[in-house]
């Protein structure tokens, strides 16, 4: 069974530091792309970037480029998204998804990561 | 960077109706179109890729058309676990963006 398992919720104070992950299984990791996407309470869907999980191939939204880092482990299947200094405007739930390919739709999805931001 | 825009915001619907919602690219996409359900408190949920295609396990009520910029989602007699939020996504260039939802509700 194909599953992208994400780590827990985090409370955080502004300007601290962050980096959740995406543990892919069931599948060859490596084969696939992971992106990130954001959805800030309320809101919609807000693509982050994509990486290819063997090359570590990353592309990021220019809307969070130089936010955020992305990156990947594949000798442990998982994926990261991480932040070195959070904003309130951080405070979302962010998913990884799994491709195939850049031109294919995201077919698996992880459960979400709560990230709060508060001081 | 591309835009998807999707009409409408919100629909009201009965189960047995057929809904179409649509979304609009600001640029030629091709058939690089994926479209998304997503329920309250839930991930998102892969129902048609390149336009048309629907992915494994979709009912078959669900359908897409389209190509360019202008696609098309239509869900044919509605069930009760359709009601959620749909979203278009352009795969052609980066960055991969989504258009802003379309919220199915209960007539």
């Amino acid at each position: 069974e194909v599953q992208l398992v994400q780590s827990g919720a985090e409370v955080k104070k502004p300007g601290e530091s962050l980096k959740i992950s995406c543990k892919g299984s069931g599948y060859s990791f490596a084969n696939y792309w992971i992106a990130w996407v954001r959805q800030m309470p309320g809101k919609g869907l807000e693509w982050m970037g994509i990486l290819h999980s063997d090359d570590s191939d990353i592309t990021y939204s220019p809307s969070f480029q130089g936010r955020v880092t992305i990156s990947v482990d594949k000798s442990i299947s998982t994926a990261y998204l991480q932040w070195s200094g959070l904003k309130a405007s951080d405070a979302a739930m962010y998913y990884c998804a799994r491709g195939a390919a850049t031109i294919d739709g995201l077919d698996y999805w992880g459960q979400g990561t709560l990230v709060t931001v508060s001081s | 960077d591309i835009q998807m825009t999707q009409s409408p915001s919100s629909v009201s619907a009965s189960v047995g109706d057929r809904v179409t919602i649509t979304c609009r690219a600001s640029q030629d996409i091709r058939s690089w179109l994926a479209w998304y359900q997503q329920k309250p408190g839930k991930a998102p949920k892969l129902l048609i890729v390149a336009a048309t295609t629907l992915h494994s396990g979709v009912p078959s009520r669900f359908s897409g058309r389209g190509s360019g910029t202008h696609f098309t989602l239509t869900i044919s007699g509605l069930q009760p676990e359709d009601f959620a939020t749909y979203y278009c996504q352009q795969v052609n260039s980066y960055p991969h963006s989504f258009g802003q939802g379309t919220k199915l509700q209960i007539k």
